[in-house]
């Protein structure tokens, strides 16, 4: 059954460092996903991402976020400056959208623990 | 914009007992709603989903949930639990405007 994979599972930096998560969504999704959890609170959406570009975007996600479709494959979210309060489980996302449910395939999760 | 309230943040339950997990979602013209589980240290599976048609919805491992539009509810429940459902559960609801909205989730413990 096809799936949505993340790396790292689990990063630990210092304040101040830039971080990359990388997800590879399922292969024939088109549209695609960062939400996250801190530890103990909702999950959160971030952003959305269809055809190259962000098509919607919380306000979480400020200037130190940026995402990208590097190739045809692999979609990342890059923390510019790590804050104290970035630490927390970042989920990828992807969907076909053939029908407008909302049903998302979500991957297992990177934990970033900034220090 | 959607929202989505899980009353319950911690549900202790006797194994092979039953439970019911609450969720309530905001009014919406159409409303797609799931529950994800998410076990220790793993990440989101979908549980079940409700999309049309019958109001009530199975799952995987037995679990079950009602649409009830008149209450705005989809509550989750499952006849007898085991000790491996022990598990953090959330509601999801998505009404075509925004992203997937979540709930601040529940936190099932199946005590021996």
């Amino acid at each position: 059954e096809p799936e949505v994979t993340q790396t790292p599972s689990h990063q630990v930096t210092q304040m101040g460092q830039e971080v990359i998560l990388r997800c590879v969504p399922i292969s024939n999704h088109l549209y695609f996903y960062w939400y996250r959890q801190i530890l103990g609170q909702k999950v959160e959406f971030l952003v959305s991402f269809y055809n190259n570009e962000i098509s919607e975007k919380s306000e979480i996600f400020d200037d130190q976020f940026s995402v990208e479709r590097p190739d045809g494959s692999n979609f990342t979210l890059k923390i510019r400056s790590t804050k104290l309060e970035d630490s927390a489980m970042y989920f990828c996302a992807s969907s076909s959208r053939l029908r407008n449910t909302g049903e998302l395939f979500f991957g297992e999760g990177s934990r970033l623990t900034v220090l | 914009a959607q929202s989505v309230t899980q009353l319950d943040s911690q549900v202790p339950v006797f194994e092979e007992a039953p439970v019911e997990l609450r969720c309530n979602y905001s009014s919406s013209v159409s409303v797609y709603l799931f529950w994800y589980v998410q076990y220790p240290n793993q990440g989101l599976q979908l549980l079940l989903k409700y999309l049309s048609g019958s109001t009530l919805v199975k799952g995987i491992n037995g679990f079950e949930a009602e649409f009830n539009k008149s209450q705005t509810s989809f509550h989750l429940r499952k006849p007898s639990v085991h000790i491996s459902d022990t598990a953090e559960y959330f509601c999801a609801a998505y009404s075509g405007n925004t992203p997937l909205v979540f709930g601040k989730g529940t936190r099932l413990s199946v005590i021996a």
